[in-house]
């Protein structure tokens, strides 16, 4: 059964850097899938943010694009998110989920990890 | 530009049925999505993923009280017999060139 855990440093400066880790089990991220962060404003609906693949290719929403980095560690078994520059409107529940390579839809989610971005 | 609609609430009684609709924008009709559910203060769940032609597959352990169908542009997600653990919001999600996209959520009272 594939457990993503996702985590970070809960509190962020703003202009500071937000970096998040997803820890895979159950499944291997140079396996035949999408790795995937979305994120969830307090209150609000969800936000795809973007996706690496078992090839290191990768996918961003255009809106974060000039912001953002995903990468993977295949010896950790772990996806990374790194967001430069954030500011309040970065304030979120950010989640790791699963996309099967050539599916549409997202088949598992990680439990999220809640970012605050305040001085 | 794909986009997907959902109505903002529903609510319905304790053991009755609850549908839900995504509707995908103008050429985009033959897209597959999916249903995921969010229970008050977790994370998303994946319900099932719905093809244009109605078939569905679940997701790992959900019940047989939800179900999936579609017709033309809208796809659906049908409750039946509500439970209290039923009331969360309900997002869809599918995926184009690319780019993942999810729709506004439906939010779910039982009452």
């Amino acid at each position: 059964q594939v457990h993503l855990q996702d985590s970070g440093p809960g509190l962020v400066k703003p202009s500071g850097t937000l970096s998040l880790t997803c820890a895979v089990s159950g499944d291997s991220v140079s396996g035949s899938s999408w790795w995937s962060w979305v994120r969830q404003p307090p209150g609000k609906g969800l936000e795809w943010i973007g996706e690496i693949s078992h090839r290191g290719s990768t996918h961003y929403n255009p809106s974060l694009k000039s912001r953002l980095t995903i990468s993977v560690d295949t010896s950790r078994n772990e996806v990374y998110l790194d967001l430069i520059s954030v500011t309040a409107a970065d304030t979120a529940v950010y989640y790791c989920a699963r996309r099967p390579d050539g599916y549409y839809e997202v088949d598992n989610w990680g439990q999220g990890t809640l970012v605050t971005v305040s001085s | 530009q794909l986009v997907l609609t959902q109505s903002p609430s529903a609510s319905a009684s304790l053991g009755a049925s609850v549908k839900f609709t995504c509707t995908l924008s103008s050429g985009h009709r033959s897209f597959a999505i999916a249903w995921h559910q969010q229970q008050p203060q977790k994370g998303p769940r994946y319900l099932m993923k719905i093809n244009a032609d109605g078939s569905h597959s679940k997701g790992d352990g959900i019940p047989d009280r939800f179900s999936g169908s579609s017709s033309g542009p809208e796809r659906y997600l049908t409750i039946s017999s509500l439970q209290s653990e039923d009331e969360a919001d309900y997002y869809c999600q599918t995926y184009v060139s690319g780019i993942q996209v999810f729709g506004g959520g439906t939010k779910l009272t039982v009452l």
